[in-house]
């Protein structure tokens, strides 16, 4: 079954507007990790941010914020004040189980800034 | 410095040879991974080493043989290659519950 789900294939935002990506996640455990990567046409994977299943204020690091509620297990990621250079595919990503687990990575969504 | 580095960036060979791709980190992290990123972008993993031990092995082909030298070391060995190995392959390492630190990964073609 499929751990993480990124229903949002590909979109394309204006610069300076706020985009949402989507992720929910699937696990039985207490203790798990929510990370987001980007990964720009260059093809390197760029750490955006990560939201600890404990941690009760949602991770924020510059323009972007991890809207995390555990109920619904969603774990989106909001970008603020999209630039040119924000048009990249992002991934969900979470790890269960014990600090040297596996990452496990949602299909991505593709994003495109326009100007 | 490159914290995670992959060495070839890319490969293109033929079905049956055989291969290899190098990794070191050097961020002091005792986790190291394989991931394998196909033609749709997704990311899968393959194996991880924990302190030099091998952890997880995600029902890889046993033609696929990572071997950890070090802590610092992760390589990938991979026998009779086949059209479907035509991927990108990241090698990644990591501290705790921190994030993946990732290569620039290795572009690899099977003709």
């Amino acid at each position: 079954a499929q751990k993480i789900t990124q229903t949002q294939p590909g979109m394309f935002v204006q610069e300076k507007e706020a985009v949402t990506l989507d992720c929910t996640y699937d696990t039985s455990d207490q203790s798990y990790g929510l990370f987001w990567y980007k990964q720009p046409s260059s093809g390197e994977m760029i750490f955006l941010i990560y939201q600890g299943s404990y941690d009760e204020q949602n991770a924020t690091e510059g323009r972007y914020s991890l809207n995390f509620q555990k109920a619904r297990k969603s774990a989106n990621l909001v970008i603020s004040a999209s630039q040119l250079g924000d048009s990249a595919m992002y991934f969900c990503a979470m790890r269960e189980g014990p600090s040297w687990g596996k990452l496990q990575f949602g299909a991505g969504t593709q994003v495109v800034v326009t100007p | 410095d490159t914290a995670v580095s992959q060495t070839p960036k890319y490969l293109v060979t033929q079905m049956g040879n055989d291969k290899s791709i190098k990794c070191e980190q050097n961020l002091g992290h005792d986790t190291m991974y394989w991931y394998k990123q196909d033609s749709k972008k997704f990311l899968k993993i393959m194996f991880s080493y924990n302190n030099k031990e091998l952890i997880i092995n995600e029902t890889v082909p046993n033609r696929f043989s990572p071997k950890s030298p070090d802590k610092a070391h992760l390589n990938l060995h991979i026998n009779s290659l086949e059209l479907g190995d035509s991927a990108v392959y990241f090698c990644a390492s990591s501290r705790g519950y921190g994030e993946l630190f990732f290569g620039e990964g290795s572009r690899l073609t099977v003709l």
